[in-house]
């Protein structure tokens, strides 16, 4: 079935430098997702996006969060600068309109 | 604040038995709602959704939903040990795009 890829699967960083996770979503969706989870919790949503805009982000989406998907190529999320609290799980996820969100694995961040 | 609960925390159960799975949710506004299965180190993968109160049954799997008791369940049939790996509950205030509020989640495993 549909594939959304997330690179790296593991990030370790210094707090206070930046870092972009990278999703490829699945190729004719055009509603693109961002999910944290910290160990132990729930996944919790972040923000979405469609055609160059958020549409909607929770509390989570800090100031430090942003996002874009220059050019129809990867859809990113870029935090600078990383604080210790960013340590998790990051869940990429995208749609079309309406149904299913197609999941990637995660990318797994740690803030030292 | 959408709060989405899940029971039990973890199951065990023999192969070829009946697995059932609990969800409840807090606002009585939702309109969507989805069950996922994420295998270890892997994507969650929507395995079945429903909008109107009653049942909806997919191969093994069926899902019930009673909006008034704001739960929802999710039934599997002739478990398999396929079927071992970690079940999210998730709901959405609409079928459009939307952020989904996921909960902890069931683990289950299933043996021969």
């Amino acid at each position: 079935g549909p594939k959304v890829l997330q690179i790296p699967s593991h990030q370790i960083i210094d707090m206070g430098q930046m870092v972009t996770l990278n999703c490829d979503p699945v190729s004719n969706h055009l509603y693109f997702y961002w999910y944290k989870q910290i160990l132990g919790q729930q996944m919790e949503f972040l923000v979405n996006f469609y055609n160059g805009k958020v549409m909607e982000k929770s509390k989570l989406f800090k100031d430090q969060f942003s996002v874009e998907r220059p050019d129809g190529s990867y859809f990113t999320l870029k935090i600078q600068p990383t604080a210790l609290e960013d340590s998790a799980v990051y869940f990429c996820a995208s749609s079309s309109y309406r149904g299913e969100q197609f999941f990637g694995p995660g990318t797994r961040l740690t803030v030292l | 604040q959408q709060n989405v609960q899940q029971s039990p925390e973890s199951l065990i159960v023999p192969e070829g038995a009946r697995t059932s799975l609990n969800c409840t949710f807090s606002d009585s506004a939702s309109q969507y709602f989805w069950w996922y299965r994420q295998h270890s180190g892997k994507a969650p993968k929507a395995l079945m959704s429903i909008f109107s109160n009653g049942e909806k049954e997919e191969g093994r799997f069926t899902i019930h939903l009673n909006k008034a008791s704001l739960h929802f369940s999710l039934h599997i049939r002739d478990s398999q040990p396929s079927d071992s790996a970690l079940y999210l509950c998730a709901v959405s205030m609409s079928n459009y795009a939307q952020g989904l509020t996921f909960g902890l989640g069931t683990r289950v495993s299933v043996f021969p």
